[in-house]
């Protein structure tokens, strides 16, 4: 059971730069999230979507883009990345008709922006 | 604004007992959770509070306090692997989480 998949793990982007992080989840959860986690600071919240074919925005959403065209994908797009978008980056699920809702988060994608 | 506090870092030695407190300010409450995250990896969940009171899961224990507040984390007969940061977060009335910034637990043999 491979849970939720982040592809790449890691990666070192130029400036001005077009990057697509991919995600994908195969516990058919309804919620999908997508979080940057930077020293110091909580796990602050981009994008999110609660079912298929809806997305929204989270606290820090400027600069970054996300799509949910189906119920296990949910890649997060930086149009022209910038330095203070260097980060780890979670991509997480939920079944929001569960007991906890609780996350399920992947490994996580490394980006670096220089 | 909303808020989440829990310290920073906490020391402790192997076999004893360390309990890490979580104090939040928030929009409304849907429950309070606990992540353990060990270093470069991803966070993974531990327990979940609606209620006032204890939940028991083994040698961790969570207990709540809506009326203050507050929630702690309490981890027994500790073990090196239990050196993690502990993430304490809550849901507000938008069924948004509010995340602190952790606690990073240092284990001493």
């Amino acid at each position: 059971i491979a849970g939720i998949t982040q592809a790449p793990t890691s990666q070192i982007l130029a400036a001005g730069r077009r990057m697509t992080l991919r995600c994908t989840q195969d516990m058919r959860h309804n919620a999908m999230y997508w979080y940057r986690q930077d020293l110091g600071l909580g796990l602050r919240l981009i994008h999110y979507s609660n079912t298929a074919g809806t997305t929204g925005k989270g606290e820090v959403p400027d600069g970054y883009s996300v799509s949910r065209a189906n119920t296990d994908d949910f890649p997060l797009t930086l149009a022209s990345a910038v330095p203070s978008q260097t980060s780890v980056y979670f991509c997480a699920s939920s079944d929001t008709s569960g007991d906890t809702g609780e996350l399920f988060f992947g490994e996580g994608s490394r980006l670096t922006v220089l | 604004g909303q808020n989440i506090d829990q310290p920073t870092e906490m020391t402790a030695t192997e076999g004893a007992i360390v309990q890490i407190n979580c104090t939040y300010q928030t929009s409304g409450f849907n429950g309070l959770f606990w992540y353990q995250q060990h270093a470069g990896e991803a966070p993974t969940f531990l327990s979940y509070n609606v209620l006032d009171g204890l939940e028991e899961k083994g040698r961790f224990s969570s207990f709540l306090s809506r009326s203050k507040g507050y929630s702690y984390l309490l981890l027994k007969e500790l073990q090196m692997k239990d050196s993690a940061s502990y993430l304490c977060a809550v849901m507000d009335s938008n069924y948004q989480l509010i995340w602190g910034a952790g606690t990073k637990l240092i284990i001493k043999p």
